[in-house]
């Protein structure tokens, strides 16, 4: 797997765009970037992931920089509902399996 | 509604019983997985199964046994419970491995071994 670099903690205020940054600087072509988060006690939910184009869904959007060395995961309108611990993961090509490591904790503040 | 079912939802177990976690996806999915979580840490892979009657070793596989008779049931024994077993455990699974997919995660077992 890719090695991955995320911020321990951030805060944002209700309302207001996340923006979670991933480096992952030593991907290769191939590779993809997955997001999860996980609200307290829950299991892991899948966000979004990408390799190379920017992606959307109904949760977040996934920009990832031209050279494919980071990425930030962004929520437009955050609720108190989307405080949770926020995982970047790039699970390498060919490989079976995701390897969590201890992820963002994101606090969206009233 | 589809998912991913885990049993039983939390467990006190005497050191030296054993146990069986039980994970059953109603999907179709291929692919399976054990991960156990500690507080304060992430998310560690256990055993996983790619397909039915196939299982492989994950990071933390000692003291468990795992087994994948068809494509629903992915089954976790603890054979002889010790207390560092004290964990939340969640199985997962996706359509197919490699995992260009995303997990569906079961809701955990919270086991307590004393």
């Amino acid at each position: 797997d890719a090695k991955t670099t995320q911020p321990t903690s951030m805060d944002c205020a209700e309302g207001r765009a996340a923006n979670l940054p991933c480096n992952h600087s030593t991907i290769s072509g191939n590779e993809y970037v997955y997001w999860y988060r996980q609200i307290h006690s829950q299991g892991p939910q899948y966000i979004i992931h990408g390799l190379k184009n920017n992606e959307t869904n109904e949760m977040a959007s996934l920009i990832i920089t031209e050279d494919r060395k980071s990425s930030t995961l962004i929520l437009p309108h955050a609720t108190l509902r989307d405080t949770a611990v926020y995982y970047c993961i790039v699970p390498g090509f060919g490989n079976e399996k995701l390897t969590f490591g201890t992820g963002t904790r994101l606090t969206i503040i009233p | 509604t589809a998912g991913i079912t885990q049993a039983p939802t939390s467990q006190i177990l005497a050191a030296g019983r054993s146990m069986t976690l039980r994970c059953t996806q109603d999907m179709r999915h291929n692919a399976m997985y054990w991960y156990r979580q500690d507080l304060g840490l992430g998310l560690r892979l256990i055993h996983y199964s790619n397909t039915a009657g196939t299982t492989g070793k994950g990071e933390v596989p000692d003291g468990y046994s795992v087994s994948r008779a068809n494509t629903d049931d992915f089954p976790l024994t603890l054979a002889s419970a010790v207390p560092s077993q004290t964990s939340v455990y969640f199985c997962a699974s996706s359509p197919t491995a490699p995992a260009n997919y995303g997990y569906t995660f079961g809701s955990g077992t919270r086991l307590t071994v004393v």
